[in-house]
């Protein structure tokens, strides 16, 4: 059964950098996707783009290009999602999810609030 | 992009009711879309993949029909367990997009 453990619960600050983890258990990692999907509060959900965990291979939605890092560690079997400079608006839960089409696994979530 | 619009935004069912949620996208998107159940405070869980595929464990009151731009997912007698949000989403190409959710709410 494959399994999505994602990272904490973050609290920061507007302009504080940030990096979120996804570790995938219970499938070859090296030969899957994982996505990050944002959920703001009370909204609905917003693909953020994928990641190919053999090669690193990343794809973005034009929504989210250059305001996001998707990378991944192979050799842990992880992979992140960061932020340079965090805004108010980031404030959201974030899941990662298995599959390149449609998504058959969910993480969590994990819950980043944004606020000075 | 794709644009997914699901109709209606809110639906106000009883148990026992049939109920039918529509999506359609902006263009076509042949089979490849997929159902997902979000109940408050938990991740979604997907119900049907390729349109109207049963995921593994899914009860067999939820269904799925349609290709190309419009699709529809029902679930044939309404049980307390499924007062929920649900969501379409389109995989035919990137980026992968999804509709807004429809909220089925207990009349």
């Amino acid at each position: 059964e494959v399994q999505l453990v994602q990272s904490g619960a973050e609290v920061k600050k507007p302009g504080e950098s940030l990096k979120i983890s996804c570790k995938a258990s219970g499938y070859s990692f090296t030969s899957s996707w994982i996505a990050w999907v944002r959920q703001m509060p009370g909204k609905g959900l917003e693909w953020m783009g994928i990641i190919y965990l053999g090669d690193s291979d990343t794809t973005y939605s034009p929504s989210f290009q250059g305001q996001v890092t998707i990378s991944a560690d192979k050799s842990i079997s992880t992979a992140y999602l960061q932020w340079s400079s965090l805004k108010a608006s980031d404030t959201a839960m974030y899941y990662c999810v298995g599959g390149s089409g449609y998504f058959d696994s969910w993480g969590l979530g994990t819950l980043v609030t944004v606020s000075s | 992009d794709i644009q997914m619009t699901q109709s209606p935004s809110t639906l106000s069912a009883s148990v026992g009711d049939r109920v039918t949620i529509t999506c359609r996208a902006s263009q076509s998107i042949s089979s490849w879309l997929a159902w997902y159940q979000q109940k408050p405070g938990k991740a979604p869980k997907l119900l049907i993949y390729k349109a109207s595929t049963l995921e593994s464990g899914v009860p067999s009151r939820f269904s799925g029909s349609g290709s190309g731009t419009e699709f529809t997912l029902t679930i044939s007698s309404l049980q307390p367990d499924d007062f929920a949000t649900y969501y379409c989403q389109q995989y035919n190409s990137y980026p992968r997009t999804f509709g807004q959710g429809t909220k089925v709410e207990i009349k």
